[in-house]
Order: structure tokens, then C-alpha cells, then sequence
């Protein structure tokens, strides 16, 4: 069964540091969305993508946050300076179309942790 | 607000065992309820998806319920294994995006199933 693959699993980073997050998304896919899960929380959405630009975003992905699909296939998140409070687990997710029927196939996450 | 609240919050049963999962939603326009299985450290992988019309949808030893009218949803594990334990998270899909996305998640329930 096609998966969405995420790079790294962990990534530990000092703050004030860039993060770079990888995701793969499945390869029919067009729609691109990044969730986080701070450590007890629910999942948050952060940002869905299409045609290559931002469809919506939450109040979370301010100007620190950036994505971005740099080939055919992979799809990134990029964080500039990272903060204690950006410690979480970052999920990629991807659809095929964008209707609300449609099944959202996600990755296993990155689990950022900053220090 | 849009929410989901899901209870309770961590349950410890023998296997074998029948569980019920509770999730109480105010989200709106509401599309269809998902339950998810989340294992540590891994993403969510939808279970059920149930739309308005829909009362009750099996999958296996799972057995989702929905009541549009009072917004709640359960769902039902029969004869618990001892993979079961995972986290099941609740998730609403709104009609309209916007903000917090379409996918509303609740906290999720932890499942542990002991020998």
C-alpha cells in the first residue's frame, strides 16, 4: 500500500536553529498538508498545499514557517529559527483530491525536539 | 468553536475484552466523522469514516456509531487484542477549510490492552 514517507524520524536541534522536514508524499497525490502534535496535545493543522502554493494556514504557521516543493516529489517544511515551544511531533499528509470524502494518508512524523 | 472532545482519556483493559470510546463534536458544517488508531510514534490510519446518513460502519472488530443529531460518535472494540493498544483519535471533517483546516482531531483516547 502506497505511504507517505517522512525523513528525518528525530531531529534534534539547538534553538535559534533551521529545520529542514522531508516528506514524500504518495506519488498521485496533489494535495500536501503538515500537522504537528505537541507531546499530550491534539493534532494541530499547521498548512495544506496545492499547485504549488498555500491553499490555508493556521495562526500557527506564522513567518517563522515556510513550505515548499522543491521537485516532483518531495515536499518540505522548513522552520528559520527554531523555538523551545516548536518540540513536536510534525506529521506530512497527502490526498488525492481535496473533498471532504477524501482519505488523508499520513506519515509517521518527524518528532522535533529543540533545545 | 470547532471542536471534539473524546473521553476517556486513557483506558486499561484485559484481552479479550469489549471497550467503548466516546467523542462528543460541535463542528460545523460538518462533513463525516473519522476514528483513527495511532500507535506510539507513529501517524494516524483512518479505521471508520462515517457520514451524516450513516448510524453504524464496521470494519473488523471495530464498530463506529454515529448520532448527528445529539453529535456524538463511539467506537467499539470487540475482543481486544493485545495490539490494540494504541491511541484512537476522533476526527471531524468540516465542509469549509479556514484556519484550523478541515480535519478537527480530538485528544484522543490511549488504549492499553494487558495479558
Amino acid at each position: 500500500e502506497p505511504e507517505v514517507t517522512q525523513t528525518p524520524s528525530h531531529q534534534v536541534t539547538q534553538m535559534g536553529q533551521e529545520v529542514i522536514l522531508r516528506c514524500v508524499p504518495i506519488s498521485n497525490h496533489l494535495y500536501f498538508y503538515w500537522y504537528r502534535q505537541i507531546l499530550g496535545q491534539k493534532v494541530e493543522f499547521l498548512v495544506s498545499f496545492y499547485n504549488n502554493e498555500i491553499s490555508e494556514k493556521s495562526e500557527i504557521f506564522d513567518d517563522q514557517f515556510s513550505v515548499e516543493r522543491p521537485d516532483g516529489s518531495n515536499f518540505t517544511l522548513k522552520i528559520r529559527s527554531t523555538k523551545l515551544e516548536d518540540s513536536a511531533m510534525y506529521f506530512c499528509a497527502s490526498s488525492f483530491v481535496s473533498t471532504p470524502e477524501s482519505g488523508y494518508t499520513f506519515g509517521s512524523g518527524t518528532r522535533l525536539t529543540v533545545v | 468553536k470547532n471542536q471534539v472532545e473524546q473521553s476517556p482519556q486513557s483506558l486499561i483493559i484485559l484481552e479479550g475484552k469489549n471497550c467503548t470510546l466516546q467523542c462528543n463534536y460541535t463542528v460545523s458544517p460538518f462533513s463525516n466523522l473519522r476514528w483513527y488508531k495511532q500507535d506510539t510514534g507513529r501517524g494516524p490510519v483512518s479505521l471508520t469514516i462515517m457520514t451524516f446518513s450513516e448510524n453504524t460502519k464496521s470494519n473488523g472488530r471495530y464498530t463506529a456509531t454515529l448520532d448527528a443529531d445529539t453529535k456524538q460518535s463511539s467506537l467499539h472494540i470487540t475482543a481486544s487484542q493485545l495490539s490494540d493498544s494504541a491511541s484512537y483519535i476522533c476526527v471531524v471533517t468540516r465542509l469549509t477549510g479556514g484556519s484550523q483546516g478541515n480535519l478537527i482531531f480530538g485528544k484522543g483516547t490511549k488504549l492499553s490492552v494487558k495479558p
